[in-house]
């Protein structure tokens, strides 16, 4: 198995451009989650979804959109790139047994991405 | 909301024992969770604790005290391959699953 595979791997865009970051996963997870990570500041958590056709707004969702037509993929929207979504964004996706059980997230290897 | 405090860097001697420490303040709290997180890779998941005490999975152990908003990550018999930050994150009350993240202690394994 694959596990979370995220493409593109990195992307360099100007400001205004739009693009899209794929989250595909193989392990029949329901929820997933999309990261950005910058330094010194930590994982902040942007879109989540529990399950196909759901999304729902994390910590930092402004200037992001999200969609989960299928239960394997999770995209990440950036309509208007800005400089400051300069960043490593990280898809994850979990089990969900029961509202509250603590199940592990699994993380993709990150998408590299800088506006200019 | 959530506060998760982790200092950001310590270094220590292969063969050692160090204590990565976390203490946190959450509206509500289903579980604490530590992951390792190699430079310019993904995080990868280490342990959770939900109850009270120590939970010990080989080389690592992870304790909590749920009165005092702390936990801890102890890593023995340091390898220079445990350079690494290391995450700590509380699972958000409301269901979801969803994880506020600390920002991470650097830890430099050095011979």
């Amino acid at each position: 198995n694959a596990g979370v595979t995220q493409t593109p791997k990195f992307r360099v865009l100007k400001t205004g451009q739009s693009m899209t970051l794929l989250c595909a996963q193989d392990m029949n997870h329901e929820y997933m989650y999309w990261y950005r990570q910058d330094p010194g500041m930590g994982l902040r958590l942007i879109h989540y979804s529990v399950g196909e056709g759901t999304t729902a707004k994390g910590e930092v969702p402004d200037g992001y959109n999200v969609s989960r037509l299928k239960k394997q993929n999770f995209l990440l929207g950036l309509e208007s790139a800005a400089p400051s979504q300069t960043s490593v964004y990280f898809c994850a996706s979990s089990y969900s047994i029961d509202p509250g059980d603590n199940q592990p997230q699994h993380f993709g290897d990150g998408t590299r991405l800088s506006i200019l | 909301g959530q506060n998760i405090d982790q200092p950001t860097e310590m270094t220590a001697t292969e063969g050692a024992i160090v204590q990565i420490n976390c203490t946190y303040q959450t509206s509500g709290f289903n579980g604490l969770f530590w992951y390792q997180q190699h430079a310019g890779e993904a995080p990868t998941f280490l342990s959770y604790n939900v109850l009270d005490g120590l939970e010990e999975k080989g080389r690592f152990s992870s304790f909590l005290s749920r009165s005092k908003g702390y936990s801890y990550l102890l890593l023995k018999e340091l390898q220079m391959k445990d350079s690494a930050s290391y995450l700590c994150a509380a699972n958000c009350p409301g269901g979801n699953n969803r994880l506020a993240f600390g920002k991470g202690n650097q830890v430099v394994v050095i011979p």
